[in-house]
């Protein structure tokens, strides 16, 4: 089971870059890294999807070490409107064997962003 | 394009009291979940679809059950509510089992 661990939370001002950084220790081989975020009285929506190295979209880049054991992602320029909470997942959807573990959301990481 | 519609926003039940949610997708896509999230919380898995026909088991199943007759379409049911499942559930669908999941905008249940 790759369990994820992020800080709990997390405060910035506009205009900085903000880096929120996932453990996973334990991730498999064919695991993928994603990042979704959550506003209140919403669900959560998708950001980014890696598997290693540095990706990067419209709206954040997320970069993953050789060893794959944590992620960054990646915040440029945030504003009052990405305070948020994010939520790393690690891993494939479905395992040999049955079980659907790519699907633990955690606690996730709860961004304050100030003017 | 309305992307994961979930039926209804809001209820209130009594204990005891059985109701289905409602959760429709027109993205055609074969993997379908329900989650519950509870306050300070992340999102815990019930049950999913890996296509029409099929359901199974996730995180937090006991006290749901769950049917996927048509692709489009994904349902949670409670056949008798307890306050322990006073919560906010989310839908959400994704095209393969690698692929991003999309959403509903959640449905806040509260059992009295």
């Amino acid at each position: 089971l790759a369990k994820t661990t992020q800080p709990i939370s997390m405060d910035s001002y506009e205009g900085q870059e903000v880096n929120i950084t996932c453990s996973h220790n334990n991730i498999a081989t064919n695991d993928y890294i994603t990042w979704y975020q959550q506003f209140p009285s919403q669900g959560p929506r998708f950001i980014i999807q890696g598997y290693k190295t540095k990706v990067t979209n419209e709206v954040a880049s997320l970069f993953i070490p050789a060893d794959r054991k944590s992620s960054t992602l990646s915040l440029p320029r945030v504003s009052l409107s990405d305070t948020a909470v994010y939520y790393c997942l690690v891993g494939d959807v479905f395992k040999r064997g049955g079980g659907a573990d790519g699907l633990t959301f955690g606690k996730g990481t709860h961004l304050i962003i100030q003017p | 394009n309305a992307g994961v519609t979930q039926t209804p926003k809001f209820r209130v039940l009594k204990t005891g009291q059985s109701m289905t949610l409602l959760c429709a997708q027109d993205m055609n896509h074969e993997y379908m979940y329900w989650y519950r999230q509870d306050p300070g919380m992340g999102l815990r898995l019930i049950h999913y679809s890996v296509g029409e026909g099929t359901t199974a088991k996730g995180e937090v199943p006991d006290g749901y059950n769950v049917s996927r007759l048509k692709k489009q379409n994904f349902l949670l049911g409670l056949e008798s509510a307890a306050p322990s499942q006073t919560s906010v559930y989310f839908c959400a669908s994704s095209l393969r089992r690698d692929q991003p999941q999309h959403f509903g905008d959640g449905t806040r249940l509260s059992i009295l």
